[in-house]
């Protein structure tokens, strides 16, 4: 059972435009949302995270919403760069929790 | 720079035969976690340490067991690889269990392939 999951395999963006990621979970005692970006042949960083007291968190380029309702969040991305191809994890938590659970990632491309 | 190091970066073994997978940390962390990534799928935590309390995941195989001998070492035993272990194991550290230093810091990863 997939609690969190990313539909969409890849993505791919034109340089300079918004580049939206999104990520749906199940379990409503998540209450801690992470985003993690992993270049090839590395580990997965920390990009953004969000509390469920929020729905929104703002970090330069990046920004996460979260819709509690829905159980659906969203990293956007603006304006995107060609750094920023990676691959992006949406993770879920409950605070105080240990666990992170992972979606299966999505594939972000910008083209030049 | 403070990091985790994960050794060897590729692994073959062969069916059956037990391999032991390194990570390492120098960032003085109390939790360090294994996870198991097949490919296109999310990664899969198989257990974690908090100091040397160690935290078993209810769906990991006895097949993966691991040790801590100190704070910076943790290492990732696979008594009989199947062919279904072939995957990219993850090490990460975080300084606590529990908000807000929950935050996880990932080693690059070992590829292991079973032949």
């Amino acid at each position: 059972d997939q609690q969190v999951k990313q539909n969409s395999p890849s993505l791919s963006v034109q340089e300079g435009r918004i580049s939206i990621l999104n990520c749906d979970y199940t379990n409503s005692m998540f209450d801690y949302f992470l985003w993690y970006k992993k270049y090839p042949a590395e580990g997965p960083t920390f990009l953004i995270s969000i509390s469920s007291i929020k729905d929104k968190n703002e970090d330069g380029r990046f920004t996460v919403f979260l819709n509690k309702s829905a159980k659906h969040l969203s990293l956007h991305i603006v304006p995107s760069q060609p750094g920023d191809s990676a691959v992006y994890f949406c993770a879920a938590s409950v605070q105080g929790a240990q666990k992170l659970v992972f979606g299966q990632g999505t594939r972000l491309t910008i083209n030049p | 720079d403070a990091m985790v190091i994960q050794n060897p970066r590729y692994q073959v073994t062969q069916f059956g035969k037990p391999v032991t997978l390194s990570c390492s940390q120098t960032l003085n962390h109390n939790v360090m976690y294994w996870y198991q990534q097949k490919s296109s799928q999310a990664p899969k935590l198989l257990f974690h340490y908090y100091d040397k309390d160690f935290n078993n995941e209810a769906d990991t195989p006895d097949n993966f067991q691991s040790r801590r001998p100190n704070t910076s070492f943790c290492f990732l035993d696979i008594r009989s690889p199947g062919l279904g272990d072939a995957a990219m194991y993850l090490c990460a550290t975080s300084r606590e269990t529990s908000w807000p230093y929950n935050e996880q810091f990932f080693g690059p990863g070992t590829r292991l392939t079973v032949l």
